[in-house]
């Protein structure tokens, strides 16, 4: 059974700041994604990783995938408030996503 | 490109009713999967469908289940609720075809069981 599992659950950061989000699986997987999820709606697709050693950027945030290390990363660069939102990643294995619990990031002024 | 949509957007039902959800692919994506966000379980995937048949199902007991017609809305229909039923359920739609398979969510359909 493939599970996903992403630390931390919750983080408080000051605007300016980095931090990283970790996502780690337990199997072999066809691709990985990142979705934000503000309160009361839906999940927003931020990247999709296809490959290893694969590393998307977009404003503020990068994701990075090792497969050998079943690793996935969500770097965050200068936080800003707009940031604030929770973050999943999800493995995809033949076309069934399985999510990790979720990082709730609340960045602060 | 009109997005993934999804009916109603919020629902109240009683113990024991049934309730069956809608949901609307973007235009020429031919497979819609669904899944369940509750506080507790988090994001589970329900079941996938793909030209009006079901390719993949989560753990769900048979309560659950769904369909798909010609023209790729699918509606998923859970019968016998439970309180533990009540959450927002999603359905995200996708193309079938080339390497990135990526699923582009509907706003959900938030069930209230009371």
């Amino acid at each position: 059974e493939l599970k996903v599992e992403q630390n931390p659950l919750f983080l408080s950061m000051q605007e300016g700041k980095n931090y990283t989000i970790y996502c780690n699986y337990s199997t072999t997987s066809d691709r990985l994604y990142w979705y934000r999820q503000d309160p009361g709606k839906s999940l927003e697709s931020l990247f999709v990783l296809l490959s290893n050693g694969a590393v998307k950027q977009e404003g503020r945030l990068m994701a990075s995938l090792d497969t050998k290390a079943r690793l996935s990363t969500l770097h965050i660069t200068a936080a800003v408030h707009d940031l604030s939102a929770t973050y999943f990643c999800a493995v995809d294995k033949s076309r069934q996503l399985t999510f990790g619990s979720g990082t709730q990031l609340t960045v602060l002024p | 490109k009109a997005g993934v949509t999804q009916t109603p957007r919020y629902l109240i039902k009683t113990r024991g009713q049934q309730v069956t959800l809608s949901c609307s692919p973007i235009s020429g994506h031919r497979s819609v999967s669904w899944y369940q966000q509750t506080p507790g379980q988090g994001l589970q995937f329900l079941f996938e469908y793909f030209s009006e048949t079901q390719r993949n199902k989560g753990n769900f007991p048979g309560r659950f289940s769904g369909r798909q017609f010609s023209n790729s809305r699918s509606e998923m229909n859970v019968s016998t609720l439970e309180l533990g039923d009540s959450a927002l359920y999603l359905c995200a739609s996708s193309l079938t075809g080339g390497i990135v398979y990526e699923q582009y969510f509907g706003p959900g359909t938030r069930l209230t069981v009371t």
